[in-house]
């Protein structure tokens, strides 16, 4: 168990819907990554947050967006889904905003329909 | 930008045997810092070893062991006496120290496969 805690595990839903994923990082991190993995893809970074601020944006489409918390945990939206955003989306925290491993949560397997 | 590479897409042992996943990774940052991951069939992501780029000492834990080689840009991962639980896929992972690229950029992975 990496103490990090992802909601729901398993979503699935229509094309043009919301969803929101839900993280909560390890007690006393402060950096919360959002990654999306799939097959043509691969392990793609999407965002990253540290105590509560903005730090870096990867790949992450207009569409979706984050925010953390005060009490850090931290929510990624996806808006209009469409049948490519099908992926498991993994939260993972670290300690510092550089250079600490991170530890991943199991993941949300978000399938659109 | 930062790239990393894993050339083996899929490489099968039988159990006991000693196998090697290359890693090659490219940056500009002196300062950088490289992982491994390993992902079972359950699906998680987990952490097995962090690196920074000032410490080429290589690292033996338990049947895991790690070459760093800054001259090569490569950070390879050798299990030995491979066990049918080592089956998973594993991903090299590097961050760089600059603002905004501090993020794991991984590569593609390796699908072990460890038949008994």
């Amino acid at each position: 168990d990496s103490g990090v805690t992802q909601t729901p595990k398993h979503l699935i839903t229509a094309t043009g819907q919301r969803v929101t994923l839900r993280c909560s990082p390890r007690s006393g991190d402060l950096s919360v990554y959002w990654y999306q993995q799939s097959l043509d893809q691969g392990l793609q970074f999407l965002i990253q947050y540290y105590n509560g601020e903005e730090r870096a944006k990867g790949n992450i489409l207009e569409r979706f967006s984050a925010q953390q918390f005060p009490d850090l945990h931290s929510e990624l939206n996806l808006s209009s889904l469409e049948l490519g955003d099908s992926a498991l989306y993994f939260c993972a925290s670290s300690v510092r905003a550089q250079g600490a491993e991170a530890f991943f949560g199991q993941g949300t397997r978000l399938t659109v329909v | 930008a930062q790239k990393v590479t894993q050339a083996q897409t899929e490489i099968s042992v039988v159990e006991k045997e000693d196998v090697t996943l290359d890693c090659v990774y490219e940056t500009r940052d002196t300062t950088y810092y490289l992982f491994w991951y390993k992902q079972p069939p359950s699906g998680e992501l987990v952490f097995l070893i962090r690196r920074n780029s000032f410490d080429e000492q290589n690292e033996i834990s338990g049947r895991y062991s790690w070459n760093f080689q800054k001259s090569t840009s490569s950070f390879n991962f050798t299990i030995t006496a491979s066990q049918v639980v080592d089956s998973a896929v594993y991903f090299c992972a590097l961050s760089e120290a600059g603002e905004g690229r501090r993020a794991l950029t991984f590569g593609s992975g390796t699908r072990l496969q460890v038949q008994p």
